[in-house]
């Protein structure tokens, strides 16, 4: 069964300072892994996307890592600001096509000033 | 301009009504899902249109039922509405099937559904 999970499932950091978020998923076959930042009382947006090939991939202060050999990917945040505070969504893509994606149930991520 | 936009933004109804959610996107995508997302913050597929032709249903009663009028819009009509309906819908779109290493989804903004 494809499965995603992520830790922790929720983080609260002061403002400024950098975290990790971690994402373990047992999806078969792989195709690409993606971040989501979903805002409260919104739908997710996309950070980034990833294909077997990459192992890194920024936008701005995200950065995120992808290991296929362990099928752990990470989502560093930089410098946080206020505005980071949403919840991540670690999804994987079965194969090509959109409707073979499988979710994660995100971390929920505060930052405090 | 709202690329994903759909409508209401909250509803709330009573069991065995029926209601409709409706979707539009402006970013000339062909093609159209419906998201459900539980309590737990799951996110799992309902359905997925392309070019106004059902390309996946998964399991998902029958009272769910999509309509595509054209490939900018995908509703989702509800019958006899259960308590476990609850959830919040996002309807989203994507340029392609996903086909592409790189396709991305683009959501609205979600409606929450509340069934008393």
């Amino acid at each position: 069964k494809n499965q995603v999970e992520q830790s922790p499932q929720s983080l609260i950091i002061l403002e400024g300072k950098n975290c990790t978020l971690q994402c373990n998923y047992t999806v078969s076959p792989f195709s690409n892994l993606r971040w989501y930042k979903q805002d409260t009382g919104r739908g997710p947006v996309s950070l980034t996307i990833m294909t077997f090939s990459e192992n890194t991939k920024s936008n701005g202060r995200y950065t995120a890592t992808l290991d296929a050999d362990t099928k752990q990917s990470s989502l560093h945040i930089t410098a946080s600001q206020l505005s980071d505070s949403a919840s991540y969504i670690c999804v994987v893509s079965a194969g090509f096509g959109n409707e073979k994606l499988t979710f994660g149930t995100g971390t929920r991520l505060t930052i405090i000033p | 301009d709202t690329a994903v936009s759909q409508t209401p933004k909250y509803l709330v109804t009573q069991m065995g009504n029926d209601k409709s959610i409706k979707c539009e996107q402006n970013l000339g995508h062909d093609t159209m899902y419906w998201y459900k997302q539980d309590s737990k913050k799951f996110l799992k597929i309902m359905f997925s249109y392309n070019n106004k032709e059902l390309i996946i249903n998964e399991t998902v009663p029958n009272r769910f039922s999509p309509k595509s009028p054209d490939k900018a819009h995908l509703n989702l009509h509800i019958n006899s509405l259960e308590l476990g309906d609850s959830a919040v819908y996002f309807c989203a779109s994507s340029q392609d099937l996903g086909t592409g290493t790189n396709e991305k989804l683009f959501f609205g903004s979600g409606t929450q559904l509340s069934v008393l």
